[in-house]
């Protein structure tokens, strides 16, 4: 069974601070990806990775960065959080070339 | 616009009835798409995918593409308490591997 972990379930963070969200994927999978989900907009592709040291901006990068430094691990950072990136953060795996990406449990996210 | 758009209800059916959801796409150059089935607090997974037009059928669940229309549909049948949960297509939009996923609909099945 394909398995995706996230760091954490929930988080609570205050404004300006940086925040760490780490994602691990134990199949092999080149690429990985960063969503974050909000009701009535679906699944936004923040990240993309097609292999280590490799990223591509999604359709929302704008506040965030991220770092692969290993296959199975990709990380997204906020620089310094804001109150309008509070939101459910999903993390995704595939294998490179195929459509079918493998989900993490997600992250719920609140920054006060 | 969207590239994929979806309703995002929620829709609440009675125990048995049949489920109904549907996206619609505005790119003529898409071929395959997806279903993907969301439980609260978890990550989605994929349910379905087909291919181009035509029906694909999965034991109580079916999907469809009408291309001609760029409109492609979820039916679930015999809907059960254990179906609710919010649903959401998708289709890729690169050689990569990426997705463009619709809002998602939320479905719950009441018993």
């Amino acid at each position: 069974d394909v398995k995706v972990t996230q760091s954490s379930r929930y988080l609570v963070k205050r404004t300006g601070e940086k925040v760490f969200l780490e994602c691990v994927q134990d199949m092999d999978h080149e690429n990985m990806f960063w969503y974050r989900q909000d009701p009535g907009l679906g699944l936004r592709l923040i990240y993309f990775s097609y292999d280590v040291k490799m990223k591509e901006k999604g359709d929302i990068p704008e506040g965030y960065s991220v770092s692969r430094e290993k296959k199975e691990r990709f990380s997204l950072i906020l620089e310094s959080a804001s109150t309008n990136q509070t939101s459910m953060y999903l993390c995704a795996s595939s294998l490179v070339g195929r459509e079918t990406q493998y989900f993490g449990p997600g992250t719920r996210l609140l920054v006060l | 616009q969207k590239e994929v758009e979806q309703d995002p209800g929620p829709l609440s059916v009675p125990e048995g009835a049949i489920v109904s959801l549907n996206c619609t796409y505005s790119n003529s150059a898409f071929q395959y798409f997806m279903w993907y089935r969301q439980y609260s607090r978890k990550g989605p997974e994929l349910l379905m995918y087909t291919y181009s037009s035509g029906n694909k059928e999965d034991g109580r669940f079916t999907a469809q593409v009408d291309k001609s229309s760029k409109y492609i549909s979820l039916f679930i049948r015999d809907s059960q308490p254990s179906d609710s949960a919010t649903y959401l297509c998708a289709t890729p939009t690169d050689s990569w591997g990426k997705l463009q996923f619709g809002a998602g609909t939320q479905v719950v099945v009441t018993p």
